[in-house]
């Protein structure tokens, strides 16, 4: 079984919709990512978060809202969304002492 | 500009070729990561560098501090090596979070 897992792995929706892209991981890190992957830029950073009480702002944190439920679950939501943020999403998990990420299969976005 | 900038942004090569992909990044960094993006979409990392240089099979990767320059090589290339390779630093100035370059495309035919 994966590591790291994404749920949804595709999903297509509306404007204003509210969506939520959910992440679920058995590697007992304490860190956790949100990513978002657009064709030819770099991943960006949305939201991370250290433990349980420990929610941070990324990048391009606009428009985007998180939850850590716990320690294994990171859930993004988009209250709203809009066609710019189609997008493919990426969930990802670290351990506090060490620097290598691990990423889940990715969520592949589509906000008509 | 970016702060991390790959060359080339696509790549073929014939089955067996030496290759090489670069990373140039203008900021100070603690780390640099190079990974690989499968055609379907998974994301894996291939190494983690602060200096000099690693080899893991036919890969191998190198850095230099003071150019602010990695380089990923494959060497004798394979059909399964086509993917997308990222370059990744962990620099002081994004409160120690990856900053990703854009990646290079990079097919390998038979």
């Amino acid at each position: 079984d994966a590591d790291v897992t994404q749920t949804p792995r595709n999903r297509i929706t509306k404007t204003g919709k509210r969506i939520m892209l959910e992440c679920s991981q058995t590697k007992g890190h304490d860190r956790m990512y949100w990513y978002r992957q657009d064709p030819g830029l770099g991943l960006r950073l949305i939201y991370y978060s250290f433990d349980v009480k420990d929610i941070n702002k990324g990048e391009i944190s606009d428009g985007y809202s998180v939850s850590r439920q716990a320690q294994a679950k990171f859930s993004l939501s988009l209250e709203s969304a809009i066609p710019n943020q189609t997008a493919l999403y990426f969930c990802a998990t670290s351990d506090g002492g060490a620097d290598t990420q691990y990423f889940g299969p990715g969520t592949r976005l589509t906000v008509l | 500009k970016n702060e991390v900038e790959q060359s080339p942004q696509n790549l073929t090569a014939q089955e067996g070729e030496f290759i090489t992909i670069n990373c140039s990044y203008s900021v100070g960094i603690s780390a640099l990561h190079w990974l690989q993006q499968h055609p379907g979409g998974g994301i894996v990392s291939l190494f983690m560098l602060s200096s000099g240089k690693k080899k893991h099979g036919r890969l191998i990767a190198t850095i230099n501090i003071q150019e602010k320059h990695s380089s990923l090589h494959i060497t004798a290339s394979h059909p399964r090596d086509s993917a997308v390779y990222i370059c990744a630093v962990r620099s002081y100035n994004a409160g120690n979070m990856l900053t990703f370059g854009g990646g290079t495309r990079l097919m390998v035919k038979p």
